[in-house]
């Protein structure tokens, strides 16, 4: 069980075009979806905790205006990229927590030409 | 800002070596969390440990949590091929909403 399923896996797009990303936890509702950033051969960094049905709590440095965070049911949280550009090529992974440990989505590696 | 440190940052060994793999902090961790990540792939979760000083085995990985709660280690006895990949440690705070602090990173290369 706890299974999070992140789509797309792989994206690529023109640059200021915006890219939406879905996470979903399909057995299990999720009070608490979060999403992170990773570079390559670095860690995980937190962007933002989203709780369904309030806004989401962006990490310091982060812009909420773009990076559009929405968590409208309990298995479903979207981080839309907005007017993308080559610097936030990277690689994004968001997880959920029902009340125990975080589960984690596959990532989703997004390039912006 | 809560900092988790892990070392060594990248380690290359041989088949059947045994390592072990450091996670530090100043702050303490109602928990601390154990990852394996695979290129392209999410982390997953290999153990959490909770008590200070609580020592946990999973086959050829040893956990250990530190007895403050600050610091924890993670040891594999006679690595193999199928070992490599990035480690992850993480802290967790209290509550549903709490967040985990990711550490540095330790990225594993086992080659036969």
């Amino acid at each position: 069980g706890a299974v999070v399923s992140q789509h797309p896996s792989w994206v690529i797009c023109k640059s200021g075009t915006s890219v939406k990303i879905e996470c979903r936890s399909l057995d299990f509702q999720a009070t608490t979806m979060f999403w992170y950033r990773q570079f390559p051969k670095q860690s995980l960094m937190l962007m933002a905790t989203s709780n369904e049905g309030s806004k989401a709590t962006y990490e310091q440095g982060v812009e909420k205006d773009k990076f559009l965070i929405n968590h409208a049911s309990l298995t479903l949280s979207t981080l839309t990229v907005t007017s993308a550009h080559p610097e936030d090529s990277s690689f994004y992974i968001c997880s959920a927590r029902e009340g125990g440990p975080q589960h984690f989505g596959d990532g989703t590696r997004l390039s912006i030409l | 800002t809560q900092l988790l440190e892990q070392s060594p940052q990248f380690l290359s060994i041989q088949e059947g070596e045994n390592l072990t793999v450091y996670c530090n902090s100043s702050s303490v961790f109602s928990s601390l969390q154990w990852y394996r990540q695979e290129p392209g792939e999410g982390p997953v979760l290999l153990v959490t440990v909770v008590t200070g000083g609580e020592v946990k085995k999973l086959k050829r990985l040893t956990f250990q949590f530190g007895d403050a709660r600050k610091d924890s280690s993670l040891h594999i006895t006679a690595a193999q091929p199928g070992d490599t990949g990035l480690y992850l440690c993480a802290g967790d705070g209290t509550g549903t909403a709490s967040k985990l602090t990711f550490g540095t990173g330790t990225r594993l290369q086992v080659t036969l």
